[in-house]
């Protein structure tokens, strides 16, 4: 049963507008989020994260939005680059006895035409 | 510059072989941890350690084993044990695994079966 469901598996953005990122979660023990960037054959590199406690984070382009009510998290992308084209990967992150268990959504494509 | 790498890029094994993956970091991180990626699926945890000469099961330990000798140094063995070992694999690691922090990922290795 898949708990962060990244629903979209491809976008498609024109240069310069703005990339809408959306991820869903179904345990309410989630308390931490977090977005990794992925180019092919490279590991995710880290973007963006938030608490629980906040419902919006801000870093340059990139901002990320939480929902609580709706178990909904969205990472928006404004202006686009080309240079966004990537996978991009929300996770999410709740305690779990001494440690904190990290899971993982499948993915959504992006890709920012010139 | 700090990181973590991760080698061989490409591996090839033959049927019943074992192979062992190398991963080593300079971030002075204490956590350590070994992902598999298939495609079109999320990131799925093998094994992770917390502290040097301790590790745990992740998700999908079958077929796999791992040391913690050094801080620096996470080896994964594929043994033969694996039925289907052909994947991406990735290590990643964070200051600790107790509190919310990202994770840092190597560049990954693909492994293949000839």
């Amino acid at each position: 049963d898949q708990q962060v469901k990244q629903n979209s598996p491809s976008l498609s953005v024109q240069e310069g507008r703005i990339s809408i990122l959306n991820c869903d979660y179904t345990n309410s023990m989630f308390d931490y989020f977090l977005w990794y960037k992925k180019y092919p054959a490279e590991g995710p590199t880290f973007l963006i994260s938030i608490s629980s406690i906040k419902d919006k984070n801000e870093d340059g382009r990139f901002t990320v939005f939480l929902n609580k009510s709706a178990k909904h998290l969205s990472l928006h992308i404004v202006p686009s680059q080309p240079g966004d084209s990537a996978v991009y990967f929300c996770a999410a992150s709740a305690q779990a006895g001494n440690n904190r268990k990290l899971i993982w959504g499948l993915g959504t494509s992006l890709a920012v035409n010139p | 510059d700090g990181g973590i790498t991760q080698s061989p890029k490409y591996l090839f094994r033959k049927e019943g072989q074992n192979v062992t993956l190398s991963c080593e970091q300079n971030l002075n991180h204490d956590a350590m941890y070994w992902y598999r990626q298939d495609p079109g699926q999320g990131l799925r945890l093998i094994y992770y350690s917390q502290i040097v000469n301790d590790f745990q099961k992740g998700d999908i330990a079958e077929g796999y084993s791992v040391s913690r000798e050094k801080k620096e140094s996470f080896p994964l063995t594929v043994t033969s044990a694996q039925k289907n070992p052909t994947a991406f694999y990735l290590c990643a690691s964070s200051r600790d695994r107790g509190h919310n922090q990202p994770q840092h990922f190597g560049d990954g290795t693909r492994l293949s079966i000839l």
